[in-house]
């Protein structure tokens, strides 16, 4: 079974502040979403990276891919209080289709 | 285009009974994936099935968990005899394919499972 290791499990910043949220795997994926998800909900995808050094973006998120695709990286430049919520990555191993998740990044933006 | 719908959102079983989570993917999706997240755990594969066939249950328990997705009517995923370690989240996802460049998966709200 794949890993993938998210960090920082938790991060806390001012408005209008920039982020970097990590997600790095010794193990190469076919493709990376980054999913967002709301306390009592379930996880909504924001974006699928599938190309070695693929750069997404969606509007103030940008979302990396690494070269060898066992890594990738979501950058928020001036987060709002609305950007508050639980960050996961997961991969799609290359042997099938379930999806490895990481452990999440709870992010709060304080006004 | 509804998204994916999962029944009930919450559930209230005692230990010993029996708790059926169902999930109704999205129009046109015909790929099911059951995950468990564990309260202050990640999300964890369980069970990935296609019409009428489990293509992968590696993350399913051994015993006491089952699932199916009929060829008519919602997935189901069911727990025998529940003991309070199952109390979870139970999320299900679904996709239009599986396999070639990408697979994404889309999310229902998930059954909050409570075991008393």
């Amino acid at each position: 079974t794949q890993l993938l290791e998210q960090s920082p499990q938790f991060l806390s910043i001012q408005e209008g502040e920039n982020l970097t949220v990590y997600c790095n795997s010794s193990s190469v994926f076919s493709s990376l979403q980054w999913y967002r998800q709301e306390p009592g909900e379930g996880p909504v995808l924001l974006v699928t990276v599938v190309t070695g050094g693929e750069v997404k973006k969606l509007k103030r998120l940008t979302f990396q891919f690494g070269d060898a695709r066992k890594d990738s990286s979501l950058h928020i430049t001036a987060a709002q209080t609305g950007d508050t919520g639980l960050y996961l990555c997961a991969g799609e191993e290359t042997s099938g289709s379930r999806l490895t998740f990481g452990e999440g990044t709870q992010l709060t933006v304080n006004p | 285009n509804a998204g994916v719908m999962q029944n009930p959102r919450h559930l209230v079983r005692r230990r010993g009974q029996e708790a059926r989570l169902r999930c109704s993917p999205m129009k046109g999706h015909s790929h099911v994936y059951w995950y468990r997240q564990l309260p202050e755990e990640g999300l964890k594969f369980m069970v990935y099935l296609q019409k009428e066939n489990i293509i992968d249950e590696s993350g399913m328990p051994k015993e006491r968990f089952s699932a199916e997705f009929p060829k008519e009517g919602p997935s189901i995923l069911r727990i025998q005899q529940v003991v309070r370690g199952d109390s979870a989240a139970y999320f299900c996802a679904s996709s239009p394919l599986a396999g070639g460049a990408y697979n994404e998966q889309f999310f229902g709200p998930g059954t909050r499972l409570t075991v008393l």
